[in-house]
């Protein structure tokens, strides 16, 4: 069954430090792969997506994905982090028409 | 444009009580879903509709649990009796086609605790 893995429940980063934050999928066919960001008291909103073409995905806010299939993965990363970062970051793969999400990973930003 | 508007957007209820959920997608969109969120499970897709039709409802935990979508611009998730292991936050989010390459629009979900 296809699935998504997010590695660190909660992640901490100085404020201009790099973020990266971790999601390996399981798939028996190309995934298609999504990064969710939820913000305090608010619905999840896109950051950024896979389907097909190039690996390398840029989305909102600065924020890239790589997507590996040699280590099935799809880690996120921006280069400098921002206060206005701090939020909840989801990982999610499609399943026959449907998505399905990973645990969750909040990111911390320290001033 | 306006997004997926849920309400309401708190819930306080007693075990027992009838709890319905409402919520009106984007315009225009063909597929709307329904989520619950909590701490131990995560978000969990209860069903989901295209063209006001239920398509996948596998994520309904019981039978306690229905939705509909009576037409194109309204959506109803229904908890008959409630209980205390229902508290969650409810989210109603809208796609346009396929989802597998598309974005899914979330509202900004209901809070429902049961006492």
């Amino acid at each position: 069954a296809q699935s998504v893995t997010q590695l660190g429940s909660h992640v901490s980063v100085s404020e201009g430090a790099l973020v990266l934050l971790r999601c390996n999928y399981s798939s028996s066919v190309p995934p298609y792969l999504f990064w969710y960001v939820q913000y305090p008291n608010q619905g999840l909103q896109l950051l950024l997506k896979y389907t097909t073409g190039a690996t390398l995905v840029k989305g909102i806010n600065g924020f890239e994905a790589e997507f590996k299939k040699s280590e099935t993965s799809f880690h996120l990363t921006k280069p400098s982090a921002h206060m206005s970062d701090a939020a909840e970051y989801f990982c999610a793969v499609s399943v026959r028409n449907k998505l399905v999400f990973g645990a969750g990973t909040i990111l911390r930003v320290k001033s | 444009d306006a997004g997926v508007i849920q309400s309401p957007r708190h819930e306080v209820t007693e075990m027992g009580q009838e709890v319905t959920l409402r919520c009106k997608p984007i315009s225009g969109h063909d597929y709307l879903f329904w989520y619950r969120q909590t701490m131990m499970r995560g978000l969990e897709l209860l069903i989901y509709f295209n063209n006001n039709v239920p398509i996948d409802d596998s994520g309904m935990p019981e039978d306690r649990f229905s939705a509909k979508m009576p037409n194109a611009s309204f959506s109803t998730l229904k908890i008959q009796p409630s209980e205390p292991r229902d508290s969650a936050v409810y989210f109603c989010a809208s796609s346009f086609g396929f989802v597998g390459t598309g974005e899914l629009f979330f509202g900004e979900g209901s809070r429902l605790t049961v006492l």
